[in-house]
């Protein structure tokens, strides 16, 4: 079946600090992956996405490269900032068990708190 | 500017109430999502809609209802048969049927206290 597996938080590091989380899938064939930011009592907003293997997408200085052969889809940012203090999902968009159209599978979320 | 639109931000519910959440998109989007948010934990799928007039249920339907009349507008009714309805709730909507290589836009949430 689909699923995504995250990094457990919550995460804490200083400013400027090197970010990773850790994501990975399993899916049936050709996922889209994404990474999703939740900032305290917000919705969540896009961040990022691939769309095909090795596909790396990136915005606001985090990346994420899209790797079928390891699976995964980790987050990084060379240097935090206090602002990017928020709760990351990891999700993919894949066919239904049944093939009856796209679904999203999401990640328990990894909280990150970014001191100065 | 296109976006989603979910009312009220907070809503405070008395047992054995009914409430209704709303959400209105006015991207054009066919489909719409309503998800569930506990503490600590990722999203839940309650009800989902790919077109007017039609809608299905997701992962955790029960003690929920939802319509959809109008195009823009999927509201969730959070019924007395929902035991434990304290959350926070999502509503997403997607051009088409599921997320696709675009994914989903999101509302700001609303977040459900029974008192």
């Amino acid at each position: 079946g689909n699923s995504v597996t995250q990094m457990e938080g919550p995460v804490t590091l200083s400013e400027e600090a090197f970010l990773t989380i850790n994501c990975t899938y399993t899916a049936t064939g050709y996922p889209s992956l994404f990474w999703y930011v939740q900032y305290p009592g917000e919705g969540l907003q896009l961040l990022l996405k691939a769309t095909k293997a090795d596909d790396k997408g990136s915005n606001k200085g985090f990346e994420a490269t899209y790797r079928k052969e390891t699976t995964s889809f980790h987050l990084e940012k060379g240097s935090v900032q206090v602002s990017d203090s928020a709760v990351y999902f990891c999700a993919l968009s894949a066919r239904t068990r049944t093939n009856t159209g796209n679904q999203f599978y999401f990640g328990t979320g990894t909280s990150l708190t970014v001191i100065p | 500017d296109g976006g989603i639109t979910q009312s009220p931000k907070y809503l405070f519910r008395k047992e054995g109430q009914n409430v209704t959440l709303s959400c209105e998109q006015n991207l054009n989007h066919d489909a719409m999502y309503w998800y569930r948010q506990d503490p600590g934990q990722g999203l839940r799928l309650i009800y989902y809609s790919q077109i007017v007039n039609d809608f299905q249920k997701g992962d955790i339907a029960e003690g929920y209802s939802v319509s959809r009349e109008k195009k823009e507008s999927f509201p969730l009714t959070v019924t007395s048969a929902q035991k434990n309805p304290t959350a926070f709730y999502l509503c997403a909507s997607s051009a088409r049927a599921g997320p696709g290589n675009y994914g989903y836009t999101f509302g700001s949430g609303t977040r459900l206290t029974v008192v």
